[in-house]
Parts: C-alpha cells; sequence; structure tokens
C-alpha cells in the first residue's frame, strides 16, 4: 500500500501557482519525497524529490514541513501541459538499493485556461 | 541522450498466446525497472535488473511471466500464456545507481489479450 495521502483531484487556472498537497505522516528518517507525474497515456516522468530541506528544479518547487509529515509540490506558473496525474511516493533512496517505488492514486490536476 | 525504449507500443493478441515485450534503457543504465498498470488498477512494479541480475522481482504475478536481460543491455518480458488479466499497460524504466536522482521511464506498452 501506498504511505501517502493525496486529494484525488485539483483544478488550477493556467498561469496561475498550483500546489499539490500530500501527507506522508508515517515517513521514516531515511526516506525521501519523491514526486513524479503521468501525462495521459505516456509513462511517468521524474519532477523533484527531497529529505529534510526544500528542493528546486526547472520544474517545481518541493516544500518539506519540519516534521516531515507532509510536503507540497509547486508548479509555480501552470501552463496546459501540467494537466497530468501527480504522484507522491516515499522510498529509501541508497546507492544500489532496490527499486520499488509504491505508486498510489495520485492526484489528477487539471489546468483550466 | 536517447530516452528509454519499449517496443511495440500495442499489442493485441489472444488469449493463450505469447508475447515478448522489448526494453532498452537509457545508454550506461545499469537498473533497469519492469512496472505494470492493469484496468483501473495503480501502477506496481513487477522487478528490478541490476545488470544482467535479477536484484528484485517481489512483484512479477505468476511464473506466466519472464523477464530476460541477457548481456545487461535492453530487457525482454515474455507473457506466456497470456491470460486476460494480462491486459495493461506494460512500463520500463532505468536508473543510474539506485535511482537517487529518479527513474526514466518509457511511454509503454499497451497489453490487450482478447
Amino acid at each position: 500500500d501506498a504511505k501517502t495521502t493525496q486529494p484525488p483531484s485539483m483544478d488550477c487556472a493556467e498561469g496561475r501557482a498550483a500546489n499539490l498537497p500530500c501527507n506522508h505522516s508515517t515517513i521514516s528518517g531515511n526516506e525521501y519525497v519523491y514526486w513524479y507525474r503521468q501525462i495521459h497515456s505516456q509513462g511517468p516522468q521524474y519532477i523533484i524529490h527531497g529529505l529534510k530541506n526544500n528542493e528546486t528544479n526547472e520544474m517545481a518547487s518541493l516544500i518539506i514541513t519540519e516534521d516531515r509529515k507532509s510536503s507540497t509540490l509547486i508548479l509555480p506558473h501552470a501552463t496546459l501541459r501540467d494537466t497530468a496525474v501527480y504522484y507522491c511516493i516515499v522510498r529509501v533512496a541508497l546507492r544500489g538499493s532496490q527499486g520499488n517505488l509504491i505508486f498510489g492514486k495520485g492526484t489528477k490536476l487539471s489546468v483550466k485556461p | 541522450e536517447a530516452g528509454v525504449t519499449q517496443f511495440p507500443s500495442h499489442s493485441v493478441i489472444e488469449k493463450g498466446q505469447t508475447v515478448t515485450l522489448r526494453c532498452d534503457p537509457i545508454s550506461g543504465h545499469d537498473n533497469l525497472y519492469w512496472y505494470r498498470r492493469v484496468m483501473g488498477k495503480e501502477i506496481k512494479f513487477l522487478l528490478h535488473f541490476v545488470k544482467e541480475s535479477k536484484q528484485d522481482e517481489s512483484g512479477m504475478p505468476n511464473n506466466r511471466f519472464l523477464a530476460e536481460r541477457t548481456g545487461g543491455t535492453y530487457s525482454t518480458l515474455k507473457v506466456q500464456p497470456a491470460e486476460l488479466e494480462d491486459s495493461g499497460v506494460y512500463f520500463c524504466a532505468s536508473s543510474q545507481g539506485g535511482g537517487l536522482g529518479g527513474y526514466t521511464f518509457g511511454s509503454g506498452t499497451r497489453l490487450t489479450v482478447v
């Protein structure tokens, strides 16, 4: 079973920031928070990951609460092409570790004109 | 760099037939993973190769599924004989090391068993 909880769906206006929440209250100290998304009929796409510090890359920002029990993925200026299902996943990430990503149901983000 | 390539993109076969899916990972990626989404369900892990060795095959549903990665390059996933419940989308992914920087997924093979 997925160890994260996400809202099933969200809407966002084009050009506005999309803030996608995720609860992971049972996260362990050595588990990272990963975000992937799946645009219709494509494979999942890696977005960003973090351990405890906030992270930013060219796609998004990841804000992790101090107690690490929840996080928020931020798409700063959502476009129609960001419409997708977004998955929040927690996993241990060690060199040579097993690669089992546990996908839940994710959040279906609809970006509207 | 070229991404993860999967072939075929679609396959329709009859129940009882055999199908072989192929995955070409990103060059130099030792880690290769197979996942699948069957109708209405979540994406589930099938197995993980490190080079040519099976690191974890705990997600393989039964012995009708056989995965190989001869030479540690491309991988094949054979389903023999195929059943109706095998219909779904099969994804392959690859990564360097343990995947700390995330995996790169292919576009998947949509398998329909009729």
